[in-house]
Order: structure tokens, then C-alpha cells, then sequence
């Protein structure tokens, strides 16, 4: 079955404990993206990626890093989680770049809380 | 700037036709696409348009003007099961995208 899939769902952590939350798609995408969902913002993008070791920033890139050694994954780590990212995370990836990443395929969604 | 703005939310009747607008900025302006999300869902692609006019996939219709700087979602023969969130979202060039607000779509018996 074609999918994007993210782990863990749901997490509860700390101020300043790192962490990891991985992104894998089975579709051959070149696009992947994260974005964070908060009531009455919309989907914020975070980081994207147009192909392998290609990243850059979205509008709120700040207090996270991602890399993309694979095509299939797209990790996201918070170094130091803070309070402020407290918030509901979707991964997403996109068959076309050429024209445009415009059909997106976007991921169940990790719903992280940080004390 | 890049922003989109779109009605915060919509009610309509069982079987009506809605219209969901966004307009948007056009500086580095590639196309529009639009999502649904159901409550605690993901988000579902279910239009796009790059060049104006209309696009349509079942009860589901997109329109573009760009020369308006305008497009809105048309959805027809409203059913309950459409009660969901609606999302514009604009591509520019270099890959980034940005999502509007959402519109919250109530649809009534």
C-alpha cells in the first residue's frame, strides 16, 4: 500500500530532551516536506526537501534540523524541545517537483506535547 | 508577501452547493491546490490548479484567475460526510508551499 508513515504517533517529552520523529515514504518521491498544525494557524511548513541531501527551510524552520541521506525518509529532530513546539506535526511527500510539489501525500500525523 | 486568506468557516444544507475562496499575493506564484481534513485527520489533496479555469473532479470543482489573484473550491450536492476543514495552499518556485488558515465547512441536514 502506498503511504507515508510516521513514528511515534504521540509524544510526551520534556524541555531540552532530544528527539527524533522519522518520516518514511514507499512511492519513490522525490518531495518531502513537515509542516506543524496549530489551532488557527493552519499547516505551518517547517523544512522541505526537493530530493536526496537537498534541504531547505519553510516559513518556521527554527528549533529544528532534518537531513535526507535517503529518498524514502525525512527525519525531523528537535534538539532542545521547548514548550513552544508543542503541537501537531504531519510529514508529507510529493511525486513532482518539475511544475510544482502540488499533490501532497501527507502522513497519520505526530501529536507531540512538551512539559 | 505570500500569504493566502480564506473564510474561517462555512455552513450550508444537505445537498446545497458551497463556495470556498481564497485569494492570495502573487509574487513567485506557481498554482493552487486545495485539501481536506477531517477532524484529527491528515489532510487529502484534492484539486490543483496551475493555469486559469476550472478544474473538476466529481462533486468537486477547483478555479483558478490569475490575472485576479483568486480561486475557490466548489462543492456540490453537499453531503454530510463533507464537513471537514479546507485548505488552500500555493506552490512557488524553489519548491516551498504555504497553506492558508483553513475554512471549517458545517454542512446541515
Amino acid at each position: 500500500e502506498a503511504q507515508v508513515t510516521q513514528n511515534p504517533r504521540y509524544l510526551i517529552t520534556v524541555t531540552g530532551k532530544k528527539l527524533t520523529v522519522t518520516c518514511s515514504q514507499n512511492m519513490n518521491h522525490e518531495y518531502m516536506s513537515w509542516y506543524r498544525q496549530d489551532p488557527g494557524l493552519g499547516l505551518r511548513q517547517i523544512y522541505y526537501s526537493m530530493n536526496v541531501e537537498v534541504t531547505d527551510k519553510g516559513d518556521v524552520p527554527e528549533g529544528y534540523k532534518v537531513s535526507r541521506k535517503e529518498k524514502r525518509n525525512f527525519p525531523l529532530i528537535l534538539e532542545s524541545p521547548s514548550p513552544n513546539q508543542t503541537s501537531l506535526y504531519f510529514c508529507a511527500s510529493s511525486p513532482g517537483v518539475a511544475g510544482g510539489p502540488y499533490e501532497q501525500y501527507f502522513g497519520p500525523g505526530t501529536r507531540l506535547t512538551v512539559t | 508577501g505570500q500569504s493566502l486568506e480564506q473564510p474561517s468557516e462555512v455552513t450550508a444544507v444537505e445537498g446545497a452547493i458551497v463556495q470556498i475562496n481564497c485569494t492570495y499575493q502573487t509574487s513567485g506564484f506557481y498554482g493552487l491546490s486545495w485539501y481536506q481534513q477531517h477532524d484529527g485527520g491528515a489532510p487529502t489533496f484534492l484539486s490543483y490548479n496551475a493555469l486559469d479555469g476550472l478544474e473538476e473532479t466529481g462533486r468537486f470543482s477547483s478555479f483558478l484567475s490569475r490575472s485576479d489573484s483568486y480561486g475557490y473550491l466548489l462543492l456540490q450536492e453537499l453531503q454530510m460526510k463533507d464537513s471537514a476543514s479546507y485548505f488552500c495552499s500555493r506552490g512557488n518556485q524553489g519548491g516551498k508551499l504555504i497553506f492558508g488558515q483553513g475554512t471549517e465547512l458545517s454542512v446541515k441536514p
